[in-house]
């Protein structure tokens, strides 16, 4: 089973607009760690914005927040006010460390294109 | 503080030949991390090391290994090169090995054709 679903191959919104990037995931265990990064044409990754399973509050980073509910388990990312320069691949990432292991586990990412 | 860096950026190899690739973790860092990335299977996980030592690692054939010296820099090698290979491979780096919010920070890639 896919541990990071992300369900939309691609999204569209109009520049100033906000936009809704949606990420479920399946885990067991009862601390987890979420994760957003874009990746830009240029291939690096960039860290956007994270979510532990144990935060009360949902996160948020500038333009950036994250819409986490728990009992469903989705951690959607809102970015607010769209700029052009936010066209970009954006991933769902998790870690689980009880299973030992540093890595993160990702979706197949959501294509964002901001139109003008 | 610099960002990770890994070199080359582009590499063309043949098939059979092997291929050396590096990368420089954020100073402090102590954790890397290597991914590779292609079209068909997305983002996967090759392997960790923290200390010089890995950690961890993802579900690749052995021509895939790896090595971190004591300043925290790291090489991944790919022995017998074929079509498949051809990927972005990402590395990562972490300032402490796990840890719930221990954010991974990733360098530009290495594009690897294998022709």
């Amino acid at each position: 089973a896919q541990k990071i679903t992300q369900t939309q191959p691609g999204m569209f919104v109009q520049e100033k607009e906000a936009v809704t990037l949606d990420c479920t995931y399946d885990t067991s265990d009862p601390s987890y760690g979420l994760f957003w990064y874009k990746q830009p044409s240029s291939g690096e990754m960039i860290f956007l914005i994270y979510q532990g399973s144990y935060d009360q509050q949902n996160a948020t980073e500038g333009r950036y927040s994250l819409n986490f509910q728990k009992a469903r388990k989705s951690a959607n990312l809102v970015i607010s006010a769209s700029q052009l320069g936010d066209s970009a691949m954006y991933f769902c990432a998790m870690r689980e460390p009880s299973t030992g292991a540093n890595n993160l586990f990702f979706g197949t990412g959501t294509r964002l294109t901001v139109i003008p | 503080k610099a960002g990770v860096t890994q070199t080359p950026r582009y590499l063309i190899k043949t098939r059979g030949q092997q291929v050396t690739l590096s990368c420089s973790p954020i100073s402090g860092h102590r954790s890397v991390s290597w991914y590779q990335q292609t079209p068909g299977q997305g983002l996967q996980f090759l392997f960790e090391y923290f200390s010089e030592t890995q950690r961890n690692k993802g579900n690749f054939p052995g021509r895939f290994s790896g090595r971190q010296f004591s300043n925290s820099r790291s090489e991944m090698n790919v022995s017998t090169l074929e079509l498949g290979d051809s990927a972005l491979y990402l590395c990562a780096s972490s300032s402490q090995a796990g840890g719930l919010e221990d954010t991974q920070y990733f360098g530009p890639g290495t594009r690897l054709t294998v022709l």
